[in-house]
C-alpha cells in the first residue's frame, strides 16, 4: 500500500514567493516521524527538515517550515521567500516507530521550478 | 559539518560482474542504510544494518545482495551478478539515535550495467 502520496509532480513559483508543496501519508502506527529531503540536479539528498507524531508544534526551520495536519494525515512543506537555489526535486518521507514500515519510506517527489 | 561519503561517485560494470559499493557513515551513528534510485523514480529502502546485522531488508535485497561492515568506519553493498536493472543511483545514509536529526546520505554512487 502507498505510504506516502506527493500528488505534484511539478511545481512553479515566482522568486520571492512562498510555495506549498503536498505530502499525505497512511500509517496505522501512533509514532512516526515526517521527514522532508531535498535533491538538486546534482543528486545528493539533503535533508530539510523533521516532524515528530506527537510533537506539539509544527516544526520550523529557517525558510522551511511544515504544515503538519494529524487528522488529514498530512506534511505539506511551506518554503517561504523562493530562491532561485530552491529550485529541486523535493521529497516526502515517513518512518513508523512500531509499524512495518520502520525504514524510511519516500514518495514520488515534486520537481520544484523558481522563476526569476 | 559530518558528512557520509561514498566510493566511488560512478560505476560502469559488465552484466554478470560483481560490484562493490563503498561507503563512510558518519563516525558516531549507529544505523545504516543503502537506498536507491532509478533514473526518474522514487528512492527505495534495500536494508538496514544495526549492531552488525541486517534489521532490515525490502524485497529488492535479494540473494545477490549482500552488506558489510569490515571494519569500524566502512559500509559496503555487494553485488554479486550485476543486471542491467540494477543500474541506478545507489545512496548510503546512517543516522544517530535522534531520529529528528535526519537521515543523513551521502552523495550516491551512479552504478551503469552495460
Amino acid at each position: 500500500a502507498q505510504k506516502i502520496t506527493q500528488t505534484q509532480p511539478g511545481m512553479f513559483v515566482q522568486e520571492k514567493e512562498a510555495v506549498t508543496l503536498d505530502c499525505t501519508y497512511d500509517t496505522s502506527d501512533p509514532s512516526y516521524g515526517l521527514f522532508w529531503y531535498k535533491q538538486p540536479s546534482s543528486g545528493e539528498m539533503i535533508f530539510l527538515i523533521y516532524q515528530g507524531s506527537y510533537d506539539q508544534q509544527n516544526a520550523t526551520e529557517g525558510r522551511y517550515s511544515l504544515n503538519f495536519q494529524k487528522a488529514r494525515k498530512s506534511a505539506n512543506l511551506v518554503i517561504s521567500a523562493s530562491q532561485l537555489g530552491d529550485s529541486a526535486m523535493y521529497f516526502c518521507a515517513m518512518r513508523e516507530i512500531s509499524g512495518s514500515a520502520r525504514q524510511l519510506t519516500f514518495g514520488s517527489g515534486t520537481q520544484l521550478t523558481v522563476l526569476p | 559539518e559530518p558528512e557520509v561519503t561514498q566510493t566511488p561517485s560512478h560505476q560502469v560494470t559488465q552484466m554478470g560482474q560483481e560490484v562493490i559499493l563503498r561507503c563512510v557513515p558518519i563516525s558516531n551513528h549507529l544505523y545504516f542504510y543503502w537506498y536507491r534510485q532509478i533514473l526518474g523514480q522514487k528512492v527505495e529502502f534495500l536494508v538496514s544494518f544495526y549492531n552488525n546485522e541486517i534489521s532490515e531488508k525490502s524485497e529488492i535485497f535479494d540473494d545477490q545482495f549482500s552488506v558489510e561492515r569490515p571494519d569500524g568506519s566502512n559500509f559496503t553493498l555487494k553485488i554479486r551478478s550485476t543486471k542491467l536493472e540494477d543500474s541506478a543511483m545507489y545512496f548510503c545514509a546512517s543516522r544517530g539515535q535522534k531520529m529528528r536529526e535526519g537521515y543523513t546520505f551521502g552523495s550516491g554512487t551512479r552504478l551503469t550495467v552495460v
